[in-house]
């Protein structure tokens, strides 16, 4: 079993839908990082939390330290937020980096 | 402010042939990271630099693979001799620290043919 576990592995929206990506971990953890990968492109860190709520824009990110589960969310969707997105554990004293799996979401018109 | 660069971004080679990609951090960045991604995979961490020292490079195939960060800023890394299962994009990524915002290169794309 993965460390860091995300779902769906993949998803398909349409244009408009409100979008949920779950993240689910069995360490404990000093942050955990949202990421996106576009296909044929870098990685872009979208968020880093430890506790609560974060939001930019149409992504708001939360985390549940004692349920070890972090969401992001994607409100009205649209077809450029088609993309990897990836959660990170960071973990340990080392501050290793876990990844998940990825969730592969495309937004169709 | 500058992003991570990183060169080649493509680079195709033949097994057995050795090949070297750099990275710049971000300016004042202390930590370094090199990572494999394999198609359709997540990345895997190959070495982690605290300034020039390493941290963590418990995954890098030492017999084929180095990297070094001189004067802990720029970074190389090297592989030599090449496998076909090399085949991968090399992403480097700072940081400020280990526990602070993360930021990627573009990746350089690697093909062993």
């Amino acid at each position: 079993k993965n460390e860091v576990e995300q779902s769906p592995q993949n998803l398909t929206a349409q244009e408009g839908e409100f979008i949920t990506i779950n993240c689910s971990y069995s360490v404990g953890i000093s942050a955990l990082h949202w990421l996106q990968q576009h296909p044929g492109g870098g990685i872009v860190s979208l968020f880093m939390l430890s506790s609560g709520k974060k939001k930019h824009g149409r992504l708001i990110a939360t985390i549940n330290i004692q349920e070890k589960h972090s969401s992001l969310h994607i409100t009205a969707s649209h077809p450029r937020d088609s993309a990897v997105y990836i959660c990170a554990a960071l973990t340990g004293t080392a501050s290793k980096l876990t990844f998940g799996t990825g969730t592969r979401l495309q937004v169709t018109l | 402010e500058a992003g991570v660069a990183q060169s080649p971004r493509y680079k195709i080679i033949e097994k057995r042939q050795s090949v070297a990609f750099w990275c710049n951090p971000i300016s004042g960045h202390a930590t370094l990271y090199w990572y494999q991604q394999i198609l359709g995979q997540g990345p895997k961490l190959l070495i982690q630099f605290q300034n020039n020292g390493v941290v963590d490079d418990s995954q890098l195939p030492k017999d084929r693979f180095s990297a070094e960060r001189l004067k802990g800023v720029d970074s190389t890394l090297k592989i030599q001799p090449a496998k076909l299962e090399d085949s991968a994009v090399y992403l480097c990524a700072s940081s400020m620290g280990r526990r602070n915002t993360i930021y990627f290169g573009e990746g350089s794309w690697l093909t062993v043919v």
